[in-house]
C-alpha cells in the first residue's frame, strides 16, 4: 500500500512563501502530484514530477527527490485566493493514492 | 464537454435504499476514476477503468458497491443498501491517454444517508 504525510495546517500572511511538504512510503511509484481545492470545489491539478528536481509553474514550484520519498509545493507571493486544501499523491500503476491534505489559510 | 460532470450534485436518501451517481468525464479522455472523500479528510481510491480493459476495483469498501461505465464514457457509481458510513462527497475524476497522470475531477456528488 502507500501512505503519505503532510502538514494538516499552515497560516501565513499575503505576500508570504509557505512550504508544504509531503514524504511517502510506496512501491512502484511513478511520480508525486499535487492538487488543489477550495472549499466546497473539486481537486484540480497544480503540478507533476516524475523526476527529481525542481518544476516551476507561475507561483507554484514542486520539488521532487525520489532517493528520500519527499516532495513539496512551494507556494511564492501568497494572495487570498491560495486559500485552500493541497494534496499530494502519488501515482501508483495510474492510480492516485492521496495525502490527507494541508489546509493553507492566507492572512491579510 | 468542457469538463467532467457528475449527476445529482446533492443525493439525500434513506439508510437501505440503492443510489446511483452518475459521471460524464471529458471526451476523449479513456480514464476514468471514482474517488470518495469524507469530510476534512483526503481522497479514497474506488475503481478505476482504462479504455475496454477490465476495471481496477480494488478499491471498493465492500460489495455493495460497484460501477460500470457504458461505451467507452458515462459511468455509473451504484451503492446498494446504503448505511450512513456512506455518506461522502463522490468525486469522478478523467484523464487522456496523452496525459495520463494529470486528472481532471468533476464537482463530485455529495450523498446524505439518514
Amino acid at each position: 500500500g502507500q501512505s503519505l504525510e503532510q502538514p494538516s495546517e499552515v497560516t501565513a500572511v499575503e505576500g508570504a512563501i509557505v512550504q508544504i511538504n509531503c514524504t511517502y512510503q510506496t512501491s512502484g511509484f511513478y511520480g508525486l502530484s499535487w492538487y488543489q481545492q477550495h472549499d466546497g470545489g473539486a481537486p484540480t491539478f497544480l503540478s507533476y514530477n516524475a523526476l527529481d528536481g525542481l518544476e516551476e509553474t507561475g507561483r507554484f514550484s514542486s520539488f521532487l527527490s525520489r532517493s528520500d520519498s519527499y516532495g513539496y509545493l512551494l507556494l511564492q507571493e501568497l494572495q487570498m485566493k491560495d486559500s485552500a486544501s493541497y494534496f499530494c499523491a502519488v501515482s501508483v500503476d495510474y492510480k492516485l493514492s492521496f495525502g490527507a491534505g494541508t489546509t493553507v489559510t492566507v492572512r491579510a | 464537454g468542457a469538463g467532467v460532470s457528475q449527476s445529482p450534485s446533492n443525493k439525500v436518501t434513506e439508510k437501505g435504499k440503492d443510489v446511483e451517481l452518475r459521471c460524464d468525464p471529458i471526451s476523449g479522455h479513456t480514464a476514468l476514476y471514482w474517488y470518495r472523500q469524507s469530510l476534512g479528510q483526503g481522497l479514497e481510491f474506488l475503481i478505476y477503468f482504462q479504455g475496454n480493459s477490465a476495471p481496477d476495483k480494488s478499491g471498493l469498501p465492500s460489495d455493495r458497491f460497484s460501477a460500470e461505465r457504458t461505451g467507452g464514457s458515462v459511468s455509473t457509481l451504484t451503492i446498494q443498501r446504503t448505511q450512513q458510513e456512506d455518506s461522502a462527497v463522490y468525486l469522478c475524476a478523467s484523464s487522456s491517454p496523452v496525459m495520463a497522470d494529470t486528472q481532471y475531477f468533476g464537482p463530485g456528488t455529495r450523498l446524505t444517508v439518514l
